[in-house]
């Protein structure tokens, strides 16, 4: 079965950087893109882009153009997002989630993995 | 980016009873429509998928209609398990996009 298991809850401060991992198994990591969306407390779901895994090719929202670098090792299946320069409103849940189509597409999520609370406070 | 709108904020239904569920978006978004369902500390779950398509293992009593701009989720006879936070999202256009959220309460 599909599972997605990120890593543990973070502390940062103001302008520091975070670093989230998200181990995929249950399927061939990299016949299926892998998205990050985060989720503020209390608030609505954000996409932030997305990871070809094979490739290593991505997409980034322009809100976070120039802050978030998504990387992959292949060899362990695992995906990582790397968001920098971190502000008080970047606190959130982030979500890895693979996408529902195979190889070579894009379209939505089907699997989500457990989210990583990232909060930032000085 | 495209914005995606759903009304009501918050459907009180009691148990049994159909709820319809609605989302607009500011431009066609063709068929590229899902819904997901999200319970508290929980992620989102795909409910449906190209405004229609059950995703693996969801029952028969969710259902989803719609093209272009209008889209609905229709859910047959509420169960408890199906008072939750839905969101819409349209994947037509970068940047993916989500409603703000349906919250299904019990009534």
């Amino acid at each position: 079965q599909v599972q997605l298991v990120q890593s543990g809850a973070e502390v940062k401060k103001p302008g520091a950087s975070v670093k989230v991992s998200c181990k995929a198994s249950g399927y061939t990591f990299t016949d299926y893109y892998m998205h990050w969306v985060r989720q503020a407390p209390g608030q609505g779901l954000e996409w932030m882009g997305w990871i070809n895994p094979n490739s290593g090719g991505t997409d980034y929202a322009q809100k976070f153009q120039g802050r978030v670098t998504m990387t992959r090792d292949t060899s362990i299946s695992t995906a990582y997002m790397d968001l920098s320069r971190l502000k008080s409103d970047d606190t959130a849940v982030y979500y890895c989630a693979k996408d529902l189509s195979y190889y070579g597409s894009v379209s939505c999520p089907d699997y989500w993995g457990q989210g990583t609370l990232v909060t930032v406070s000085s | 980016e495209i914005v995606m709108t759903q009304s009501p904020a918050t459907l009180s239904v009691s148990p049994g009873e159909r709820a319809t569920l609605s989302c607009r978006a500011s431009q066609s978004v063709s068929s590229n429509l899902a819904w997901y369902q999200q319970k508290p500390g929980q992620p989102p779950r795909l409910l449906i998928y190209v405004t229609s398509t059950r995703a693996t293992g969801i029952p028969a009593r969710f259902s989803g209609s719609g093209s272009g701009t209008e889209f609905t989720l229709t859910i047959s006879s509420l169960q408890s398990e199906d008072f939750a936070l839905y969101y819409c999202q349209q994947y037509n256009n970068w940047p993916w996009t989500f409603g703000q959220g349906t919250k299904v309460e019990i009534k």
